[in-house]
Order: C-alpha cells, then sequence, then structure tokens
C-alpha cells in the first residue's frame, strides 16, 4: 500500500545545476500538488494538477516546471537551482477536492550549494 | 498575506492533560478545515476536519471547534500522549483560490512525562 511516491528522498545540487523530482500516487486521484516547506513558513503551494492534462500555478511557482504525465504521476523540474530552492519538497495527492483532505509523500530534501 | 495564521510556534503540556491548539483564518471564503500531524522526516497526515456549516467535530481523543465569527479554531487532545509530540498544521479549503490547501505556519506540540 505505497500511497504517494517521491523520489530522490535526499539531492545536493549546485547552483545553476537542473533535476527534476519525481512523484507518483497509486490510489487514483484525480488532483495532485507540489508543495514546498521551509522553517517557520509552513507548507506553500508551488504548482497543482486538478485532472490529468492540466496544471495551475500555486502560491509560489517562479523557478519551476511541472509535468502531469498521466494520471499516476506529476514532476517537478528545477530548471537553474537556486539557493533560495534549498527545502523540503512534498508531493500530494486528492480525490475528494470539497474537502480538502491531502495524502503527503514522505518528502525529498533539496540542497543548493 | 497569511490567510492561516497559528500564532504559537511551540507549546508544552504535561502527559495525560488537554493540549489546545489554536488556529486563526482571514478570508471567509474557506468552507473547510483540516488538522495535519507531522513527524520529523516524514510526509504530513491527515488527523481531523470539520466543514464550515458545523462547529464541532470529534473523533477519540481529537476534537476540533470552530468558530466562524470570530474565524478561530481549535484542536483540542484529551488526554495528551508522548506520541502526539509532532507538528501540527492547520489547514483551510476553499479560499477561492488555487486547488489545494493553505496552511498555517505549524506549532510544535511536545508532551513532557
Amino acid at each position: 500500500n505505497a500511497g504517494v511516491t517521491q523520489t530522490p528522498k535526499f539531492q545536493v545540487l549546485k547552483t545553476g545545476q537542473s533535476m527534476t523530482l519525481q512523484c507518483a500516487q497509486d490510489m487514483n486521484h484525480n488532483s495532485m500538488y507540489w508543495y514546498r516547506q521551509d522553517p517557520g513558513m509552513g507548507l506553500r503551494l508551488i504548482y497543482y494538477s486538478a485532472s490529468e492534462g492540466t496544471t495551475d500555478k500555486g502560491e509560489v511557482p517562479n523557478g519551476y516546471n511541472v509535468s502531469r504525465l498521466n494520471k499516476r504521476e506529476f514532476s517537478l523540474r528545477l530548471e537553474s537551482a537556486a539557493p533560495s530552492q534549498t527545502s523540503v519538497y512534498f508531493c500530494a495527492s486528492s480525490e475528494a477536492r470539497e474537502s480538502g483532505e491531502l495524502f503527503f509523500g514522505e518528502g525529498s530534501r533539496l540542497t543548493v550549494l | 498575506d497569511q490567510q492561516v495564521k497559528q500564532n504559537s510556534p511551540s507549546l508544552s503540556v504535561q502527559e495525560g492533560r488537554i493540549s489546545i491548539l489554536n488556529c486563526d483564518y482571514t478570508n471567509s471564503m474557506f468552507d473547510y478545515f483540516l488538522w495535519y500531524k507531522k513527524y520529523p522526516a516524514e510526509g504530513p497526515t491527515f488527523l481531523i476536519s470539520i466543514s464550515s456549516i458545523k462547529d464541532k467535530n470529534e473523533d477519540g481523543r481529537f476534537t476540533v471547534f470552530l468558530n466562524k465569527s470570530a474565524k478561530h479554531l481549535s484542536l483540542h487532545i484529551v488526554p495528551s500522549q508522548p506520541g502526539d509530540s509532532a507538528v501540527y498544521f492547520c489547514a483551510a479549503a476553499g479560499g477561492g483560490g488555487a486547488d489545494g490547501l493553505t496552511f498555517g505556519k505549524g506549532t510544535h506540540l511536545i508532551i513532557q512525562p
């Protein structure tokens, strides 16, 4: 019973490098999300996808791109990493849009030097 | 402009006593409120929720109270147990903006033996 799976769990990048965070869910949920968590800042929404083939910006989208590859997978790409993108990234999925309950992955800790 | 506020970064409570975590919000369009619990190095997990049409929801040791006129909700944990030590996030849905949840900054609850 995997739920939401994120890879990699840890990554260190140099400024300017690119990378993609992968996320997959096996709950047949329509909606998927990417959040970042910074100390003292709570979780902030980067991008979300309400259904396969659609993506929309959240609160902090600058410097990121996303792809909803299919219903299961939602990837987050950093084209040119910056130290300000050092954070813990969480992918989440949901079925009941009205209730808002999200199921989260375990997180991906990214450090940009 | 923070729409969901948790003004206590940390709270220390003795084991067996009541823990009360507070949350305030500013967006009157929110129609669903949730509490998430987060342990270190794990993703947030759903704890309890309440619809804006209710003023109380109870699930075992956890009760959430909603005061719409004051735009305030609280989470009560009775009795508090050592395993309750975690960061608790208040979240809200339906604010008229992006899908997904708007989170507070979290309160670190420490249960002392």
